[in-house]
């Protein structure tokens, strides 16, 4: 199983800063890695696939780069529904597996 | 618009059964693969079953092969979980889940329902 290591734990930052948020695999996945944020209370939001592609509908502030083990999802400007929890996810291999989590947090 | 509705979850013994069910609206449902994916409570997001759009393809998580079983019912535009064997552990609100792209699991999961929970306590 590939795992996925998310960091920082918790991001403070204010709205309009910029957030960098990484996402590590135990193993090379390639660029099969989606990034979702989930607002409290919420379902989870697709944000961006294959590691760089941003999904239907979202907004250009958000950004994804990296391939094989090193991910990274960035938010030029943050927005006050941007704070929240961020997952990464893989589909290289099954099981497809999420990371632990990072908190946008104010 | 597209949506997707979970229902099924309730309070059920260890050991117990469960089948839950997630009624699409809004795209060609044979057009797309659908996946279950969990989240127990104050935790993260656990992949746990996904089928493919013909519903000839599913595949599961360790911890779940055996006990549960995803179908789908082209006729209904519905997608089910039947979850055998209930284990404590196995407590978690579930999300039923569209795929972006057909059968293209690199695409994501681009739409997701509200979720329901399913609590295994006695």
């Amino acid at each position: 199983e590939i795992v996925l290591t998310q960091s920082p734990a918790t991001l403070s930052l204010s709205p309009g800063e910029r957030a960098t948020l990484s996402c590590r695999a135990s193993q090379s996945v390639s660029s099969s890695l989606a990034w979702y944020r989930q607002r409290s209370g919420q379902s989870p939001r697709l944000l961006i696939y294959a590691a760089s592609n941003r999904a239907p509908g979202i907004p250009d502030r958000f950004s994804g780069s990296g391939s094989g083990t090193d991910f990274t999802l960035t938010i030029s400007s943050l927005e006050p529904e941007d704070f929240a929890v961020y997952y990464c996810q893989q589909s290289w291999n099954w099981p497809l597996t999420f990371g632990g989590g990072t908190k946008v947090e104010i | 618009e597209v949506q997707l509705l979970e229902s099924g979850g309730r309070l059920v013994q260890p050991g117990g059964s469960l089948r839950l069910s997630c009624a699409a609206s809004g795209f060609t449902f044979s057009n797309y693969a659908m996946t279950w994916v969990r989240q127990a409570p104050g935790k993260g997001l656990d992949w746990v079953s996904g089928i493919s759009g013909s519903g000839g393809t599913t595949l599961y998580t360790d911890s779940v092969r055996g006990r549960f079983t995803v179908s789908r019912d082209k006729s209904q535009n519905m997608l089910y979980l039947l979850m055998d064997s209930l284990r404590v552990e196995d407590t978690a609100v579930y999300y039923c889940a569209k795929y972006t792209f057909g059968d293209d699991v690199r695409t994501g999961f681009e739409i997701w329902g509200q979720g329901t929970a399913v609590t295994v306590s006695s």
